[in-house]
């Protein structure tokens, strides 16, 4: 069975400071790749997404991710973070297991913006 | 567009009792799923819907739960006997097709008293 895996459950970081949280799945086939973000009080809403081609994905809020295949990874980054990027980040992954169907969720991570 | 949604927002109920959980999903969208959000174990898929096929039920974690999807549109998730564990939020998404960009709502959070 495919799993996702998010190494940090927890980051704090200060306003300007970068960020990167890490994914890696464990299928070794065509996946496609998500990252989704749940604000405070509200549902979860897509960030970005990769299907194929560029690797380098650019999401909204200028957040993007880097598959890499080699590695199983889909990082994602920002070079500048806000205060109102708190909110929890999930990684998921639909790949073969699935028929490329229903989505397979890391365990989230919690980032807390310091202003 | 009008969004995912799913109703109640809340829901508190007593060890045994049964509960129906409702989604209505975005409009147009053939596929509909069920995931379950708690502490500890993350989000977990339940169910998936694609139009008139048979619906995937692979995620459900006991025959106390069971879904329909009413006319290609409406889903109700159904838990019978309900136990503490079954506490959860439980979410409902969509999208246009199978392997696509699926689509949240706002979630029901059951508590099980």
């Amino acid at each position: 069975a495919q799993s996702v895996s998010q190494h940090n459950h927890h980051v704090i970081l200060s306003e300007a400071a970068s960020l990167e949280l890490g994914c890696n799945y464990s299928y070794g086939g065509t996946v496609n790749l998500f990252w989704y973000v749940q604000y405070p009080g509200q549902h979860l809403q897509l960030l970005l997404k990769y299907f194929s081609g560029d690797p380098l994905v650019k999401g909204i809020k200028g957040f993007e991710a880097e598959f890499i295949k080699s590695k199983f990874s889909f990082n994602l980054r920002k070079p500048s973070v806000q205060w109102s990027d708190t909110a929890e980040y999930f990684c998921a992954v639909m790949g073969p297991n699935s028929g490329y169907s229903t989505l397979t969720f890391g365990k989230g991570t919690m980032l807390l913006v310091s202003p | 567009g009008a969004g995912v949604s799913q109703s109640p927002s809340n829901k508190v109920t007593e060890k045994g009792k049964d509960v129906e959980l409702r989604c209505d999903p975005i409009s147009g969208h053939t596929a509909l799923y069920w995931y379950r959000q708690s502490l500890g174990q993350g989000l977990e898929f339940l169910i998936y819907f694609q139009g008139n096929s048979a619906p995937d039920k692979s995620g459900l974690p006991s025959d106390r739960f069971s879904a329909e999807r009413t006319g290609g549109s409406v889903s109700t998730l159904t838990i019978q006997r309900t136990q503490q564990e079954d506490s959860a939020v439980y979410l409902c998404a969509s999208s246009s097709r199978g392997a696509d960009t699926q689509y949240f709502g706002p979630g029901t959070r059951l508590t099980v008293l």
